[in-house]
């Protein structure tokens, strides 16, 4: 158990609709990162947040939002969702704001969009 | 830009046999080495790490060293289990002032040991 926790686990809806994935980090981190795993893609690094603040970006599209609220739980929102979004969405945690590469990952949310 | 590139799987072995898993990275700065490994099922674990040249990360059998010259970061192990079992990937991070705050990770290896 890495102390990291996502919910839901699955996620199944339609083309055109939005979900919100939830992210816990483990007690004491301050900076939460989310990935997506997909079949072609890999493992796609998508945004960092650390104490409430974004701190980096990678390839997230623009119908992604995400943000970090005061008790240190972050959310990803995905809206006008399409068939490629289907995919695993991993949440990280870790102490501190420069990645040392330490991350302590949940079990994921498995999204898909029929 | 920084990228990390793995050898492609799926790889089949026999229990106790050798395993080696091989990486290679790009990167600009000064790049920490990472494997971390994924069980069925499960999020990724940080398996070990390498911060600097020559260093070399080992943990639960498996080791990799750090090769600036090769930019080369190889997981091997000398006698796989069956619950070795999982998907393996190799990741850098690169300090110095273009941190960004993320890992960049290579496709993963699925490895599959047979009993």
């Amino acid at each position: 158990d890495s102390g990291v926790t996502q919910t839901p686990k699955h996620l199944i809806t339609a083309t055109g609709q939005r979900v919100t994935l939830r992210c816990s980090p483990r007690s004491g981190d301050l900076s939460v990162y989310w990935y997506q795993q997909s079949l072609d893609q890999g493992l796609q690094f998508l945004i960092q947040y650390y104490n409430g603040e974004e701190r980096a970006k990678g390839n997230i599209l623009e119908r992604f939002s995400a943000q970090q609220f005061p008790d240190l739980h972050s959310e990803l929102n995905l809206s006008s969702l399409e068939l490629g979004d289907s995919a695993l969405y991993f949440c990280a945690s870790s102490v501190g704001q420069l990645n040392t590469g330490e991350l302590f990952f949940g079990e994921g949310s498995r999204l898909t969009v029929l | 830009g920084d990228s990390v590139t793995q050898m492609e799987g799926p790889v089949t072995l026999s229990e106790e046999a050798f395993l080696t898993i091989n990486c290679t990275y790009t990167a600009t700065g000064y790049p920490s080495l990472f494997w971390y490994v994924q069980y069925p099922g499960e999020g990724l674990q940080l398996l070990l790490k390498a911060t600097k040249a020559d260093d070399k990360g080992s943990n639960k059998g498996f080791e990799a060293t750090y090769r600036k010259e090769t930019t080369s970061f190889h997981l091997e192990k000398g006698s796989v289990q069956v619950s070795d079992s999982a998907v393996y990937f190799c990741a850098l991070s690169v300090s110095g002032s273009s941190n960004t705050g993320k890992l960049i990770f290579g496709q993963g290896t699925t490895l599959q040991v047979k009993p």
